[in-house]
């Protein structure tokens, strides 16, 4: 297994870009979750899927922010605009939550080696 | 944190020293994950313990939860230059949340 791939390892832009940042989860998961990781805030949750559906994104910071799963294997997270206040490691993380719902406490989640995002 | 704190935020032992860090969390818990990052790369989950569970053992590792208290500690025993990373604690984000939010971390040293 490959486990979780992001791309890319690293994103250097200029404010006002559009930046997209992508995920591929591990096969037969069907949790998706974004966490954004800096020295002041920690690790912050951002949103999560369930069966490509999001079922939470109150942790996404404003509109700039979006994030789709147009299938199992697939998503993406875009900044537009990205202003330097965005400059963080994004990690994506799978798991596999059981039909009872209960399954986030009981499977581990599996993250990827994020994407280092710096807006200059 | 969204969800709960470690203690000490930064800890630096000598190799084969044990290293405690401590963890509490805000809401209630079917359980409670421990993660370990290195730097530069993604967190890996190292052990689960159940609510109604007090203690749990992983090889070197050692894990107790005080739910009375909102309260985990892990502890690492005879340390290893390799353990050095930082720590997480996870835990669920509410009555039937269906995501997992983590401390604040500690970063562990261990100096060879």
């Amino acid at each position: 297994d490959a486990g979780v791939i992001q791309s890319p390892r690293h994103e250097v832009t200029e404010m006002g870009q559009e930046v997209t940042l992508r995920c591929k989860p591990i096969s037969g998961h069907n949790s998706l979750f974004w966490y954004r990781q800096t020295m002041m805030r920690g690790l912050e949750l951002l949103i999560y899927f369930n069966n490509n559906v999001p079922i939470d994104d109150s942790g996404m910071p404003e509109d700039r922010f979006s994030a789709k799963m147009p299938n199992a294997s697939f998503s993406t997270l875009k900044i537009q605009p990205s202003e330097p206040r965005d400059s963080a490691v994004y990690f994506c993380a799978s798991s596999f939550i059981g039909r009872s719902g209960r399954g986030v406490g009981n499977s581990p989640l599996h993250f990827g080696n994020g994407t280092r995002l710096t807006v200059t | 944190s969204q969800q709960g704190e470690e203690d000490p935020q930064a800890l630096s032992i000598q190799e084969g020293e044990n290293a405690t860090m401590n963890c509490s969390y805000k809401t209630s818990i079917n359980n409670l994950q421990w993660y370990r990052q290195n730097s530069g790369r993604g967190l890996v989950h190292l052990i689960l313990i159940r609510s109604n569970e007090r203690e749990k053992h992983s090889g070197r590792l050692r894990v107790t939860l005080d739910t009375s208290k909102k309260s985990s500690s892990l502890l690492i025993t005879a340390s290893r230059a390799a353990d050095t990373a930082s720590y997480f604690c996870a835990s669920r984000g509410g009555p039937g949340a269906n995501n997992l939010f983590f401390g604040t971390g500690t970063r562990l040293t261990v100096i060879p």
